[in-house]
């Protein structure tokens, strides 16, 4: 079974720097997503940013971007420009890229704190 | 992206009493639902895969015949908690899948005094 792993329960950042997440993962399988998701306040899981297995480029959405790095598996987050905005528990999660699969399995979660 | 909401937002409820979710996919079509449930400060964990027109699949160690799932049409799924105690007292979060993706509802958060 696949499992991920965020080894940072809490983290903070002075706004207007960067911060990275870390996250590994672990499975058997060659093709899968991985993802980030956002938790703020309001408990609304919000996709930050995903990733194919497939692809070596690193995905990016704007001030979102990740190392992916396939046979380490490890999948870290780095937010630049950090925002009082960001503030928010962060979930990293792996899909199974089989057409059963669709189940995410989420890590523990880092909570982010953004000084202003 | 695609919406999903969830009803009622916040329940209390008392002990032995049951309750109804639903879970509302407005700007698509959801053939499959997940239903999961997170403690304070914790992870989600999926208690089950909600499927049109289907018996849902329960994770390993979550009670069928406590938490009741019912997806009787495309756009609504059902989670119902039967005779509610305490330890049911938790934030419930369901999800629609759209062309390979998760769209998170925005929770629910339920008291069982």
């Amino acid at each position: 079974a696949q499992t991920v792993t965020q080894s940072q329960p809490e983290m903070s950042v002075q706004e207007a720097e960067t911060v990275t997440l870390s996250c590994t993962y672990d499975t058997s399988e060659s093709d899968y997503y991985l993802f980030w998701y956002k938790q703020p306040p309001s408990r609304q899981m919000i996709l930050v940013i995903r990733q194919e297995a497939y692809k070596q480029q690193n995905a990016t959405e704007n001030r979102f971007s990740v190392n992916f790095q396939k046979a380490a598996k490890s999948f870290s987050l780095k937010i630049s420009d950090s925002q009082l905005g960001d503030a928010a528990m962060y979930f990293c999660a792996y899909r199974s890229f089989m057409e059963y699969g669709n189940k995410l399995v989420f890590g523990a979660g880092t909570i982010l704190r953004v000084k202003s | 992206g695609a919406v999903v909401s969830q009803h009622p937002s916040r329940v209390i409820c008392k002990s032995g009493t049951s309750v109804k979710i639903e879970c509302r996919s407005l700007d698509f079509q959801a053939t499959t639902m997940f239903w999961y449930r997170q403690f304070p400060k914790q992870s989600l964990m999926l208690m089950a895969t909600s499927n049109e027109g289907s018996k849902a699949t329960y994770e390993q160690g979550v009670e069928k015949d406590k938490f009741l799932i019912n997806h009787a049409s495309l756009t609504l799924s059902t989670l119902t908690v039967t005779s509610a105690h305490p330890e049911d007292s938790s934030f419930y979060i369901c999800s629609g899948l759209s062309y390979n993706e998760q769209f998170f509802g925005p929770g629910t958060r339920l008291t069982v005094l």
